[in-house]
């Protein structure tokens, strides 16, 4: 079956503009998170939606948002954006939140903010 | 709160040598440790989980690991490393918080394999 996929692969904008990212993912899973991952900071939760609810929460600003479609796809927006949030953006699926059943990640966007 | 310490940050093995990546957890309950890998430019592939059943756990690819409580440790071991292992590997504590879980990643550990 197909896997968790992400679109776009790569992306470059500009400091001051907004971006939307996809995530597909494995069909029948309900749970869809999003990280970020950068070599300073390492792998860094975003948020988690299950059932288009916002589950739970991690350290980020509000500039940060994410929503759940009632087919499971994921949208993740970043607003005015910074130098520092180049990065690597992981989606990630499960049956079930929660994460005792294991993340399925996709193989991600990759950000450049010049 | 549940936190992950991954001692090395790089391992160097030659191939066909054993391998092993340690991972240090800190956990108020008990807790579910996961070991992921991630290629260059790849995202991340699960390789085993403990979800309080058998202490050592069987993943893909031949690898292991060992819950042990009294150590707070969970070792991610092969027993004869391929040149294909090389990549970055990462210890997971799903947190639980309010009712609620998310993932705590280790600082990864960066595989070399040697021929």
């Amino acid at each position: 079956k197909a896997g968790v996929t992400q679109t776009p692969r790569y992306l470059i904008k500009t400091r001051g503009q907004q971006v939307t990212l996809s995530c597909s993912p494995i069909s029948g899973h309900r749970s869809v998170s999003w990280y970020q991952q950068t070599p300073g900071q390492g792998l860094q939760f975003l948020f988690e939606y299950f059932s288009e609810t916002q589950r739970n929460k991690g350290n980020f600003p509000g500039r940060f948002s994410g929503r759940q479609f009632s087919n499971s796809r994921s949208e993740m927006n970043v607003s005015t954006l910074e130098l520092g949030d180049s990065a690597l953006y992981l989606c990630a699926s499960s049956l079930q939140t929660g994460g005792n059943y294991g993340y399925t990640f996709g193989s991600g966007t990759r950000l450049t903010v010049v | 709160a549940q936190s992950v310490t991954q001692l090395d940050s790089h391992v160097s093995v030659s191939e066909g040598t054993p391998v092993l990546l340690r991972c240090n957890y800190s956990s108020s309950y008990s807790p579910s440790l996961f070991w992921y890998v991630q290629h260059p430019n790849k995202g991340l592939q699960l390789l085993l989980k403990y979800t309080s059943a058998a202490t050592l756990v069987k993943g893909i690819n031949g690898f292991e690991a060992e819950f042990k409580k009294s150590e707070t440790s969970f070792h991610l071991t092969k027993p004869s490393a391929h040149m294909s292992d090389a990549a970055e590997y990462f210890c997971v504590v799903s947190d639980r918080n309010s009712g609620t879980y998310k993932y705590i990643f280790g600082t990864g550990t960066r595989l070399k394999v040697l021929a």
